[in-house]
């Protein structure tokens, strides 16, 4: 099935610098790869996404890439803030099945 | 008016006790999820219904029965709660391919 897996695991920066995480993942058949933020007590919200059709795209301080052949992915945000502190997921979404699958989070701290 | 509602908010409970977690989408969505989040953030998915059928069923134990009345409603309900059961449960809804995939609000169950 969908496996996949996102780094780092926690990332700590500074406000005003860049973040970056990297997902990949392992069905070629996945087309459809959105990013969640969820921060502490709320739910996961959809903050951008990207079809395999698109190899980037970008919204304000956000952006995502997308490397087919490679199977990765990965969200950039542009001069933190100290409100980007949040859980960030990546997801893959498979058509066999019906589902998202989600990687593990990644723990983003912006230090002011 | 909210996308994906569920109730309760919060529940405490006994082990042994059963409890059942309700979920309601007005978004239109053909299929429904449920999600568990533990202490380590990953959201795993249990189970999901696409007009009231039953599509995704994974490795859970069978004290989780999800019950879909209706393609807006998808409750679930746990027999014999046990402590490890402790978590905060997502509800989430999507339509056919898995654009605008919306989760709700969540439970926060503690099995004491």
């Amino acid at each position: 099935g969908e496996n996949v897996e996102q780094h780092p695991s926690t990332l700590s920066v500074q406000e005003g610098d860049s973040a970056v995480i990297k997902c990949t993942y392992s069905d070629s058949a996945s087309n459809y790869f959105p990013w969640y933020k969820q921060e502490l007590g709320k739910r996961p919200q959809l903050i951008i996404d990207i079809r395999s059709n698109v190899g980037e795209k970008k919204d304000q301080r956000i952006a995502v890439t997308l490397n087919k052949t490679a199977k990765h992915f990965s969200l950039h945000i542009t001069e933190t803030q100290p409100e980007d502190s949040a859980v960030y997921f990546c997801a893959a979404w498979r058509e066999y099945g019906n589902k998202l699958v989600f990687g593990a989070g990644t723990i983003l701290r912006v230090k002011s | 008016d909210t996308a994906v509602s569920q109730t309760p908010k919060y529940l405490v409970t006994q082990m042994g006790n059963d409890k059942s977690i309700k979920c309601e989408q007005n978004l239109g969505h053909d299929t429904m999820y449920w999600y568990k989040q533990d202490s380590k953030k990953f959201l795993k998915i249990m189970f999901s219904y696409n007009n009231k059928e039953l599509i995704i069923n994974e490795t859970v134990p069978n004290r989780f029965s999800p019950k879909s009345p209706d393609k807006a409603h998808l409750n679930l309900h746990i027999n014999s709660l046990e402590l490890g059961d402790s978590a905060v449960y997502f509800c989430a809804s999507s339509p056919t391919g898995g654009y605008g995939y919306t989760f709700g609000s969540g439970t926060r169950l503690t099995v004491v």
